[in-house]
């Protein structure tokens, strides 16, 4: 069972067009983070989310954390085909004591195409 | 800019074959990370070191071992290799064990148990 459940699991989209992809929990967690992996690199970190209720943009992504910080969504405007990618939300359950540990959501594929 | 630097990045091994998996990183930073990734389970937390001189189990130890060699360096070994542990193995650093603390990933050793 994952503890963040992110969906979709893969979104194939023409550019130009909006998305949102969630991530999705039903335990607490003290921040979220966001990151984007390409076909064999390791994750990058695109953001942070720390407050119930946050927003942040990063260009033409924007970032939401629940008001109850169980969930998170990310939504692209305009997609382009430079933001097609793995994308992995990840966060530190307060249930699970070590403030070191991450855990992840299992990702979602997204294919923008021309 | 190295950051994290992996090796070997491809390795084909045979079940019972031993092996370690190096990872360095130049940034400094105090906690380091090993991680596994298989499709459709996003990353799973192997083992982490918060501090040189400290290791601890993460969600999926079993049949690891992991040596933080200096502050630079963290290993992941297998001792007798089975085909179940086939898969991408990422390090990653961060500067300090908080848990909203980015993670820089290395780019990965793709890991086959035949």
């Amino acid at each position: 069972t994952q503890l963040l459940e992110q969906s979709p699991q893969f979104l194939s989209i023409q550019e130009g067009e909006n998305l949102t992809v969630y991530c999705n929990s039903s335990s607490v967690f003290s921040s979220l983070q966001w990151y984007r992996q390409e076909p064999g690199e390791g994750p990058v970190l695109l953001v942070t989310v720390v407050t119930g209720g946050e927003v942040k943009k990063l260009k033409r992504l924007t970032f939401q954390f629940g008001d109850a910080r169980k969930d998170s969504s990310l939504h692209i405007t305009a997609a382009q085909p430079g933001d097609t990618g793995l994308y992995l939300c990840a966060g530190p359950p307060t249930r699970i004591q070590g403030a070191q540990k991450l855990v992840f959501g299992q990702g979602t594929r997204l294919t923008i195409n021309p | 800019n190295a950051g994290v630097t992996q090796t070997p990045k491809f390795q084909v091994l045979k079940t019972g074959q031993s092996m370690t998996l190096q990872c360095a990183q130049d940034m400094n930073h105090n906690s380091m990370y090993w991680y596994r990734q298989d499709p459709g389970m996003g990353l799973r937390l192997i083992y982490y070191s918060a501090s040189e001189g400290t290791t601890d189990k993460g969600e999926v130890p079993n049949g690891y071992n992991v040596s933080r060699l200096n502050k630079r360096e963290f290993s992941l070994r297998l001792e007798s290799a089975a085909p179940s542990q086939t898969s991408v193995y990422f390090c990653a650093s961060s500067e300090t064990g908080v848990s909203n603390q980015p993670q820089h990933f290395g780019d990965g050793t793709r890991l086959s148990i035949l």
